[in-house]
């Protein structure tokens, strides 16, 4: 299948700074992007939705200038956790679909995000 | 609301043993219907998926029974092996593609 690559795989970040979390396809073009957040032993709740060139569309509950998500090129979308704190940490995950009907979502491997 | 509610939360199965997962759900839009399997510290991967034109699909040892009327669904391993120890989720969405959810997941440990 195709190829979903997350960087960075983990991160540790000080209470109140921000972190970068980057979901790249890398051998198709993604029209549209997914961010789950998974707790531990929890299921995997979208966070939002971002296409190419547009603003994310971002689930109820889920404050969009705190998790600040940009889907500049068709094979790279970056998901940044603002003024992030302990309650933050968690496992992000990303998809990738390609343009056209019925093409399934591809996932990344994942970012564990520790606030301290 | 819990669009899609997966039982057994866990399930310990001996090698060589079937695995039966279940879901349910509510929305009659949704139109494709996808489980994955999650390592730890891992994103899940596709292991099999099913649209509702069909009532059973199998490929190797992974197969999906779908019953429309009843709006269930359930995964089969059929000769578990130990390396199938991970969580397996359902999922469902409006169709390949679109934003999936997910149903709670199932823990499975295969025990040699």
């Amino acid at each position: 299948g195709a190829v979903v690559s997350q960087h960075p795989s983990w991160v540790i970040c000080k209470s109140g700074t921000s972190v970068k979390i980057e979901c790249r396809s890398l051998d198709f073009q993604a029209t549209t992007m997914f961010w789950y957040r998974q707790f531990p032993k929890q299921s995997l709740m979208l966070m939002a939705t971002s296409n190419e060139g547009s603003k994310a569309t971002y689930e109820q509950g889920v404050e969009k200038d705190k998790f600040l998500i940009n889907h500049a090129s068709l094979t790279l979308s970056t998901l940044t956790v603002t003024s992030a704190h302990p309650e933050d940490s968690s496992f992000y995950i990303c998809s990738a679909t390609a343009a056209g009907p019925n093409t399934e979502a591809f996932f990344g491997q994942g970012t564990r995000l520790t606030v301290v | 609301q819990q669009q899609v509610k997966q039982s057994p939360q866990s399930l310990i199965v001996q090698k060589g043993g079937i695995s039966i997962i279940n879901c349910a759900y509510e929305n009659t839009a949704f139109d494709y219907f996808p489980w994955y399997q999650q390592f730890p510290g891992k994103g899940p991967a596709l292991l099999i998926a099913i649209r509702p034109d069909v009532s059973e699909k199998k490929e190797g040892r992974f197969t999906i029974s779908f019953n429309k009327s009843a709006k269930q669904f359930s995964l089969h391993i059929m000769d578990s092996q130990p390396g199938d120890s991970a969580t397996y989720f359902c999922a469902a969405s409006g169709a390949a593609g679109n934003k999936l959810t997910f149903g709670g997941g199932t823990r499975v440990l295969v025990k040699p």
